[in-house]
């Protein structure tokens, strides 16, 4: 079935420092590829979305590239802050998933000052 | 804010209890979602409704139930309650299901059960 892979975490950096999560997903079709942000406290946020190969999403300095080749979906930002530190986590809606969102299990980033 | 209400914030009960947790969707979406966060199992897909009818099941155990009603609120009931079902209960609404053209899903905060 439909799965993704993230890199594990808790991933700890220093501010301004740059950023990578790595995602990748194994999919029948061509699925729809996003990036969640849950904050401390708060419920799931889309960030960004790509929905066909070689589609660039980005939010809030946050970008990331629909690789088919690769199958990759990886997060990056150029300079983060402290108030980027969150739970990332990378999902899929495949062909067949009837609008089911699978999730990779999070990685925590936490941004020093 | 998403615009997805659900209620209670946070729930303790004991095992062998029974409990429920009631979402309401954004205006004017019609399909309900419902989602659990564990730290053994991550974030996992139980069940999605649209206009009141099920139309996705996922890892729901069948000690738990749903369903949407006509003002399109939804509840999620849980029985027999578990240790091991303490966990975050997210619930996210969409304007309508697509099995090729994704509709966002938005999530409301959760709600936090506690298994005693």
């Amino acid at each position: 079935g439909d799965s993704v892979t993230q890199m594990e975490g808790p991933v700890t950096l220093s501010e301004e420092a740059f950023l990578t999560i790595n995602c990748t997903y194994t999919a029948t079709g061509y699925p729809s590829l996003f990036w969640y942000v849950q904050y401390p406290g708060e419920g799931l946020q889309l960030l960004l979305k790509a929905t066909k190969a070689d589609d660039k999403g980005s939010n809030k300095g946050f970008e990331a590239t629909y690789r088919k080749e690769t199958t990759s979906f990886h997060l990056e930002k150029g300079s983060v802050q402290v108030s980027d530190s969150a739970v990332y986590f990378c999902a899929l809606v495949g062909y067949s998933s009837a609008s089911k969102i699978i999730f990779g299990s999070g990685t925590r980033l936490s941004i020093r000052p | 804010d998403s615009g997805v209400t659900q209620t209670p914030k946070h729930l303790i009960t004991a095992t062998g209890q029974r409990v429920t947790l009631r979402c309401s969707p954004r205006s004017g979406d019609l399909s309900v979602y419902w989602y659990q966060q564990s730290l053994d199992q991550g974030l996992q897909f139980l069940i999605q409704y649209y206009n009141g009818e099920e139309r996705a099941k996922g890892n729901i155990l069948e000690r738990f139930s749903a369903q949407q009603f006509p003002d399109l609120h939804s509840e999620l009931n849980l029985s027999s309650l578990e240790l091991g079902d303490s966990a975050l209960y997210f619930c996210a609404s969409s304007v309508v299901p697509g099995d090729v053209t994704y509709n966002e899903q938005f999530f409301g905060p959760g709600t936090r059960l506690t298994v005693l």
